[in-house]
């Protein structure tokens, strides 16, 4: 059970635009910023969105992020097959004293 | 730039002690910066294990923190992650990386599995 929620899928078609959401608490999104990891099978989770909806240098800005309140989303416009991965949101947790993440979220391109 | 490299044994008996080091390259471990265990079981997401300063100051997710030691060895550039009375339950694959600040880990290592079982 994690402390973040997340759908365990998501789906869209070529060009689409596609959300993911990521539920918390006072205790972590509700007071810290959000961080979004990509990651394909196999390989490392890799950082996408950090500080809510910043983008590290070489993310397309096909992908935001954007926080209200105790909740927090990715998008992504334009989608693309390469885009077919699992994605993460973590955030800093005062409870925990230490960094939580979503269960992950599926993203498949139809 | 920072990469980071995971190594141990792959395989460890249920009862024992899983010990793993993640080889800083690129730059110091001594420099600026927190350094993170992170694991994630087959299939499953992921869970934070703990961190340590280059000082030696250690922060351990109250779930693990009665099995775990990371530890630093500044003459090598390593970090290391004991866990001890391991389990199936620590099946996992187990990455390093560099916390910036909060959940923002960047790098990350390639992550190393290591299965538990007799």
């Amino acid at each position: 059970q994690s402390v973040l929620t997340q759908p365990p899928s998501a789906s869209g078609t070529p060009g689409q635009r596609v959300t993911i959401s990521c539920s918390g608490s006072s205790s972590n999104i509700g007071s810290y910023t959000l961080n979004w990891y990509q990651q394909f099978p196999g390989t490392a989770p890799k950082l996408l969105i950090y500080s809510t909806n910043q983008r590290p240098s070489g993310v397309p800005d096909r992908f935001s992020g954007s926080k209200s309140g105790t909740s927090a989303s990715l998008a992504i416009s334009g989608l693309q097959s390469e885009d077919e991965a699992d994605y993460y949101c973590a955030a800093w947790d005062d409870s925990l004293n230490g960094p939580v993440f979503g269960g992950g979220t599926k993203l498949t391109v139809l | 730039q920072v990469q980071l490299q995971e190594s141990g044994p792959g395989l460890v008996k249920p009862s024992g002690t899983l010990s793993l080091t993640c080889a800083v390259s690129g730059g110091s471990i001594s420099s600026n910066n927190w350094w993170t265990w992170v694991r994630q079981p087959p299939g499953k997401g992921l869970e934070w294990i703990g961190e340590i300063y280059h000082s030696g100051t250690t922060n351990y997710n109250p779930s693990l923190k009665s099995r775990v030691t990371i530890s630093v060895d500044k003459s090598k550039n390593l970090f290391s992650l004991t866990l001890t009375s391991v389990t199936a339950a620590d099946t996992a694959v187990y990455y390093c990386a560099r916390p910036q600040g909060g959940a923002r880990f960047d790098p990350w290592g390639r992550g190393t599995l290591v299965t538990v079982s007799s």
